[in-house]
């Protein structure tokens, strides 16, 4: 079946200006995460939606970044006044529910780069 | 604060060698361990885990043990192939909460042939 998808898969954008990163999960998987991947932080944790619950935003590096999830399905990232730490490559996943059990499927990352 | 610490890289190993990838953590409570490998040009995908002490996580010849008392998680392989070239990442999640992923920095693995 579909994994997860994310678009797009590369955004180039001025310091200063808006995105928007977009995650497709993995059809009937109740949790969404989304994670970072930059060469001065490693792979961070930035939220975590289960369902109709609060999500986790416990990740999240400023507020400037801002997430949700419509229908339970699928997740929108913003990134408001971008800047050039932003640049990073952005992760989505998936699971079928919060128990460890359950494995986390990885989209293939949206490469945001600010310039 | 909670953390995984794994040996850097670059590794780089003949074919057939055996491979260690060293993996300690620090973490309240007791976390479930895993093992991550990125592909080139691939996404993140689960190689193996492990959810309590003394148990071993294995998969594709890759195998690892949860040792609570030395608070590790080392990745072995015993001949290692050209296609094992990628990245490894150990992980843990802890107990109790919202299953995010704590990553290490990640070992880049090369193998020539």
């Amino acid at each position: 079946g579909a994994g997860v998808s994310q678009s797009p898969s590369n955004k180039v954008t001025e310091k200063g200006k808006d995105v928007e990163l977009r995650c497709d999960p993995i059809s009937g998987h109740t949790a969404l995460y989304w994670y970072r991947q930059s060469l001065g932080q490693g792979l961070e944790f930035l939220i975590y939606f289960q369902g109709n619950s609060a999500p986790d935003k416990s990740g999240l590096p400023s507020d400037r970044f801002s997430a949700e999830r419509t229908g339970g399905s699928v997740s929108t990232l913003t990134i408001q006044r971008t800047q050039q730490e932003d640049s990073a490559v952005y992760l989505c996943a998936s699971s079928q529910g919060r128990e460890l059990s359950y494995e986390q499927y990885f989209g293939p990352g949206t490469r945001l780069t600010v310039t | 604060g909670d953390s995984v610490t794994q040996m850097e890289g670059p590794v780089t190993l003949s074919e057939e060698a055996f491979l260690t990838i060293n993996c300690t953590y620090t973490a309240t409570g007791y976390p479930s361990l895993f093992w991550y490998v990125q592909y080139p040009g691939e996404g993140l995908q689960l190689l193996l885990k492990a959810t309590k002490a003394d148990d071993k996580g294995s998969n594709k010849g890759f195998e690892a043990t949860y040792r609570k008392e030395t608070t590790s998680f080392h990745l072995e392989k015993g001949s290692v192939q050209v296609s094992d070239s990628a990245v490894y990442f150990c992980a843990l999640i802890l107990s109790g909460g919202y299953n995010k992923l704590i990553f290490g920095a990640g070992t880049r693995l090369a193998v020539h042939p």
